[in-house]
């Protein structure tokens, strides 16, 4: 089983729709959740961290976690065509203390 | 201003080669990273150093040395390249973990290729 695995996608949304991309871990001491955005030959830059149960938004950004299902999400709201990119989930704490484990990534396509 | 840099940002080599990266930051974090990302674009940690103190070693092979000659610069030096080396490498930094992992920034990458 992976340690952090995500739907590797590409996931196609519509101009204007809600985007949501998911995410499941396997190590129940993970503390901290962050969600990058790599764009094609970039490197990652942070979207959001959550460390608590529930919902946390950010302008188009909600990232809601369930640590009990070991389950973390990202919904992109009004998608943008400039929100392509391929979103990184990852996780530390637990046997990841003092580092990010990441997921493979899923692609993200938002078309106009 | 660049918060991490890295340098090169292309290195083209030879199998067999010694090659070094160099890395910088000046947002006064304690702790740096080295990252690797393969060709499916998996992220993987490699080395993690706190202080110039070496604190995460994965399963890297010993070809592979970093050093830390202050907390502000982390460099990878690596030995006998190989085809399988190929990859993009990123260095990063943060404050040190706590309870929580504090965000990490990462460098603009150095994308290697072996020949």
């Amino acid at each position: 089983q992976k340690e952090v695995e995500q739907n590797s996608g590409p996931l196609s949304v519509p101009e204007g729709a809600i985007a949501s991309l998911n995410c499941t871990y396997s190590d129940r001491g993970s503390q901290s959740f962050f969600w990058y955005r790599q764009y094609s030959g970039k490197s990652p830059e942070l979207i959001m961290f959550i460390y608590s149960n529930g919902d946390k938004e950010d302008g188009r950004f909600t990232a809601q976690l369930n640590k009990a299902s070991q389950y973390v999400s990202l919904l992109i709201r009004d998608s943008q065509p400039s929100d392509s990119a391929t979103y990184l989930c990852a996780v530390s704490g637990g046997t990841s203390y003092g580092k990010l484990t990441f997921g493979q990534g899923t692609i993200l396509t938002v078309h106009p | 201003d660049t918060a991490v840099s890295q340098t090169p940002k292309y290195l083209v080599t030879q199998m067999g080669n010694d090659k070094s990266i160099k890395c910088e930051q000046n947002l006064g974090h304690d702790t740096m990273y080295w990252y690797k990302q393969d060709s499916k674009k998996f992220l993987k940690i490699m080395f993690s150093y706190n202080n110039k103190e070496l604190i995460i070693n994965e399963t890297v092979p010993n070809r592979f040395s970093p050093k830390s000659p202050d907390k502000a610069h982390l460099n990878l030096h690596i030995n006998s390249l190989e085809l399988g080396d190929s990859a993009v490498y990123f260095c990063a930094s943060s404050p040190p973990t706590t309870v929580y992992q504090e965000t990490q920034y990462f460098g603009p990458g150095t994308r290697l290729l072996v020949l």
